[in-house]
């Protein structure tokens, strides 16, 4: 079983509507959940943290991390066709290791 | 946020030569700064764990001789591919850690001819 697995898409949504990208990991002691986005060619930009079971919103972004079943995921209002790249799910374990482990990625194109 | 760069952006060399990248987070000290790499269409791995004043820690599989690591001041993180070979071509990724939370550098395009 991969440590991290999200769908690698591509997933096709309508400018204007809402986002749902989903990620699972397989490390029950994950601490830290983080959603980056990569555009092609491009490093990783930080859009979200979550720490805590829940939801956590950050303007057009809300994260949701449910421990329990080992799920993240992050949902995106009011798509824009700019919002179209890969979002990269990454899980910090903890236990003195800082490093992250990413998922390959999910694909999203938003169409105009 | 926090800025982190790396240099240079793009190399294109022979086999057998050696490559230095350099990370360097501008705008902020990062004791613990992270190597990455990325295979075309697949996910960022980490390489390894650079820590300022000490020795790096790699990960499993991934060869401390040939991948050396310097992080010699709190701003500037070194890793040298040395030997390099077609098979070392990839996008390198370095990293800061900024509390919890990780800011990556623009990455740099090794080519191994």
């Amino acid at each position: 079983q991969k440590e991290v697995e999200q769908n690698s898409g591509p997933l096709s949504v309508p400018e204007g509507a809402i986002a749902s990208l989903n990620c699972t990991y397989s490390d029950r002691g994950s601490q830290s959940f983080f959603w980056y986005r990569q555009y092609s060619g491009k490093s990783p930009e930080l859009i979200m943290s979550i720490y805590s079971n829940g939801d956590k919103e950050d303007g057009r972004f809300t994260a949701q991390l449910n421990k329990a079943s080992q799920y993240v995921s992050l949902l995106i209002r009011d798509s824009q066709p700019s919002d179209s790249a890969t979002y990269l799910c990454a899980v910090r374990k903890g236990g003195g290791a800082d490093g992250l482990t990413f998922g390959k990625g999910t694909h999203l194109i938003i169409q105009p | 946020g926090a800025v982190v760069s790396q240099h240079p952006s793009r190399v294109i060399c022979k086999s057998g030569t050696s490559v230095k990248i350099e990370c360097r987070s501008l705008d902020f000290q990062a004791t613990t700064m992270f190597w990455y790499r990325q295979f075309p269409k697949q996910s960022l791995m980490l390489m390894a764990t650079s820590n300022e004043g000490s020795k790096a820690t790699y990960e499993q599989g991934v060869e401390k001789d040939k991948f050396l690591i310097n992080h010699a001041s709190l701003t500037l993180s070194t890793l040298t591919v040395t030997s390099a070979h077609p098979e070392d071509s990839s996008f390198y990724i370095c990293s800061a850690k900024v509390g919890e939370g990780q800011f990556f550098g623009p990455g740099t395009r090794l080519t191994v001819l």
